[in-house]
């Protein structure tokens, strides 16, 4: 099983969808978890980091489940912009390494 | 500005040959990354160290060796062991306390010719 799972995607959506990104991860010692977004042939980017109680940045909201081992991504209003691929990212313990996810692929269309 | 740079951006090597990639952070972070994207696929870690004249093994680290003599530096040097170079390989740098992202550099796209 790997260890930081996604939706496989691609997602294509039209501008001013919601469109929500499902993320599951199999190490219950996990710490810290992000979104992370990568444009094509680009690095990723933080998008969010994502807290217990849940936390929205404008458009995105991110949430989390420690019980099920589920994080979740929902853009409302989706924007050209948007397009790009988003990537779970789980920190494991304390000083460890970054897990990523393998990403789902959005693409919105006009 | 504060950040991680890494050289080159595109990367031309021979069959046999070692090639080794630059990153540098001056955002005083411990931990450095390595991780290798392929085409369509996610990232894998290669190597990260925590501190320095230290680092581990990822999940990919046959066929490449780093170094971690200074904080700001964590050269990844790809060996002719290495089957299947050709990638896209990005360094990343953090803080070591919990709930804290890492930041990547913008890069290195090998190629084996």
């Amino acid at each position: 099983r790997k260890e930081v799972e996604q939706d496989p995607g691609p997602f294509n959506v039209p501008e001013g969808a919601t469109v929500a990104f499902n993320c599951t991860y199999s190490n219950s010692a996990s710490q810290s978890f992000f979104w992370y977004r990568q444009d094509c042939r680009k690095e990723p980017k933080l998008l969010m980091s994502v807290y217990s109680s849940g936390n929205e940045d404008g458009r995105f909201t991110a949430q989390l489940n420690r019980a099920s081992q589920y994080i979740s991504l929902l853009i409302r209003d989706s924007k050209l912009s948007d397009s790009a691929t988003y990537l779970c990212v789980v920190k494991e313990n304390y000083g460890q390494n970054f897990v990523f996810g393998p990403g789902t692929r959005l693409s919105v269309l006009p | 500005d504060g950040g991680i740079t890494q050289s080159p951006k595109y990367l031309f090597r021979k069959e046999g040959q070692n090639v080794t990639l630059s990153c540098e952070q001056n955002l005083n972070h411990d931990a450095m990354y390595w991780y290798r994207q392929d085409p369509g696929q996610g990232l894998r870690l290669i190597y990260y160290s925590q501190i320095v004249n230290d680092f581990q093994k990822g999940d990919i680290a046959e066929g490449y060796s780093v170094s971690r003599e200074k904080k700001e530096s964590f050269p990844l040097t790809v060996t002719s062991a290495q089957k299947n170079p050709t990638a896209f390989y990005l360094c990343a740098s953090s803080i070591t306390e919990q709930y804290t992202e890492a930041f990547f550099g913008q890069g290195t796209r090998l190629t084996v010719v």
